[in-house]
């Protein structure tokens, strides 16, 4: 069966950086685009980031744009994200998600159970 | 965000509730599909609706959805204890880059 296991998360300084690590099974990882989604505490989700099948194409939320780095390795089967100059709103439950497209707009079919990250001195 | 939901909403059990989400023309109105997810406490949220009407199999058709104009709306009918969750609506904005947005999301209440 599918499986999204993230890892890497807890408590750092702001200003420092943090990688999260999503390993993933049972399907074909190479084939689907993957993304990042987080929830602050008690909050809504947000979304983070997605990456291509490839790794050929990023995109980010706006808001993230030149402190959060996605990327794959498809060799090991696992989705990263690289977050640098972190900040307090930075601390969230991060989600890795798989992305499937059935119809235009991707859609998360399958989700880690979150790592959680806290960003405080 | 740009999509906005009702904080909460509340039923009896096999009662109908419907949850709204509310968007713009870049994002619902600009014909850009809707999906849902349902978030149970302390949990990883779980793809109930697909493509604005379809359902994952394995979700009850007690679940359905709607699309008309800016906004969707997720139906639950015949409500069950289990189904009190936080659901949120999700689709794609074109006012920013590569941008998946999601609703402010609804607590669903069973009396």
């Amino acid at each position: 069966q599918v499986q999204l296991v993230e890892s890497g998360g807890g408590v750092v300084q702001p200003g420092r950086s943090l990688r999260l690590s999503c390993a993933t099974s049972g399907f074909s990882f190479s084939t689907h685009a993957m993304h990042w989604v987080r929830q602050a505490p008690g909050k809504g989700l947000e979304w983070v980031a997605i990456i291509s099948y490839d790794g050929g194409n990023e995109f980010y939320a706006d808001s993230l744009k030149g402190r959060f780095t996605i990327s794959r390795d498809n060799s090991k089967n696992t989705l990263h994200l690289q977050m640098d100059s972190l900040r307090p709103e930075d601390t969230a439950v991060y989600f890795c998600a798989r992305s499937w497209e059935p119809v235009v707009v991707p859609v998360f079919d399958y989700w880690g159970q979150g790592t959680l990250v806290t960003v405080s001195s | 965000s740009v999509l906005t939901q009702p904080p909460s909403v509340s039923g009896a059990p096999g009662q109908r509730v419907t949850i709204s989400c509310t968007g713009s023309s870049s994002n619902i109105g600009a014909g850009y599909d809707v999906h849902w997810y349902q978030q149970l406490p302390g949990a990883a949220p779980k793809l109930l609706i697909y493509g604005n009407i379809n359902r994952p199999s394995g979700v009850p058709d007690r679940f359905s959805g709607s699309k008309s104009g800016t906004s969707a709306s997720l139906a639950i009918t015949g409500l069950q204890a289990e189904d009190e969750a936080d659901y949120y609506c999700q689709s794609y904005d074109s006012s920013q880059t590569g941008s998946y947005v999601f609703g402010t999301g609804t607590k669903v209440i069973v009396l």
